[in-house]
């Protein structure tokens, strides 16, 4: 069964340090994995997106890391902002034509000063 | 930039209303969806549409219908609204084109009272 599972549910951490998000996966044939930022009350908004051949990719203060062989990617914040207090859902795309995606449950980060 | 808009942002409705909950796309995607969200659950996928008029089930299809006349529009229909269908309701649309990267709207949140 297709499934994307990630750790830790929650995280408290301080503004200004870093942290780090997993996310295990099942899914076959892969296609894509991509990493998503919900604030709360609104949609998700797409942080980073990889490919079966890339391992790394950076947005700002947002590095996502795929290892396609584990099946396990991770996003790692550096030097955290009070406006990073989101969820962060990983969500992964099989080969399919019709772009269904599987979700993560995603990890609620809370930032306080 | 790609804009997804739903028609409410909050909807308040008794139990056995028809509710609609409307979602519009900008960007001549092919694909839409419509999921909701609920706390400890992620999003799970209700309807997706790969064609004007085409539809297909997701994984939680029962006591939802939906309606693609025009590409750009996406709508789903709540026949009788029940209370177990209170919910953050989000609207998706993506193109094979772009990695099947879906776009989400705001979100609508329904109250079923």
């Amino acid at each position: 069964k297709n499934q994307v599972e990630q750790s830790p549910q929650s995280l408290i951490i301080l503004e200004g340090k870093n942290c780090t998000l997993q996310c295990n996966y099942t899914v076959s044939p892969f296609s894509n994995l991509r990493w998503y930022k919900q604030d709360t009350g609104r949609g998700p908004v797409s942080l980073t997106i990889m490919t079966f051949s890339e391992n790394t990719k950076s947005n700002g203060r947002y590095t996502a890391t795929l290892d396609a062989d584990t099946k396990q990617s991770s996003l790692h914040i550096t030097a955290s902002q009070l406006s990073d207090s989101a969820s962060y859902i990983c969500v992964v795309s099989d080969r399919g034509n019709t772009g269904k995606l599987i979700f993560g449950q995603g990890t609620t980060l809370q930032v306080k000063p | 930039d790609v804009k997804v808009t739903q028609s409410s942002r909050y909807l308040v409705k008794r139990t056995g209303e028809k509710v609609f909950l409307e979602c519009v796309q900008d960007m001549d995607h092919e694909n839409m969806f419509w999921y909701r969200q609920d706390p400890g659950l992620g999003l799970r996928l209700i309807y997706f549409s790969y064609d004007v008029k085409m539809k297909e089930k997701g994984d939680i299809p029962e006591g939802y219908s939906v309606s693609r006349e025009k590409k750009e529009r996406f709508s789903l229909i709540l026949e009788s609204a029940s209370t177990n269908q209170t919910s953050m309701y989000l609207c998706a649309s993506s193109s094979p084109q772009v990695y099947n990267e879906q776009f989400f709207g705001p979100g609508t949140r329904l109250t079923v009272l």
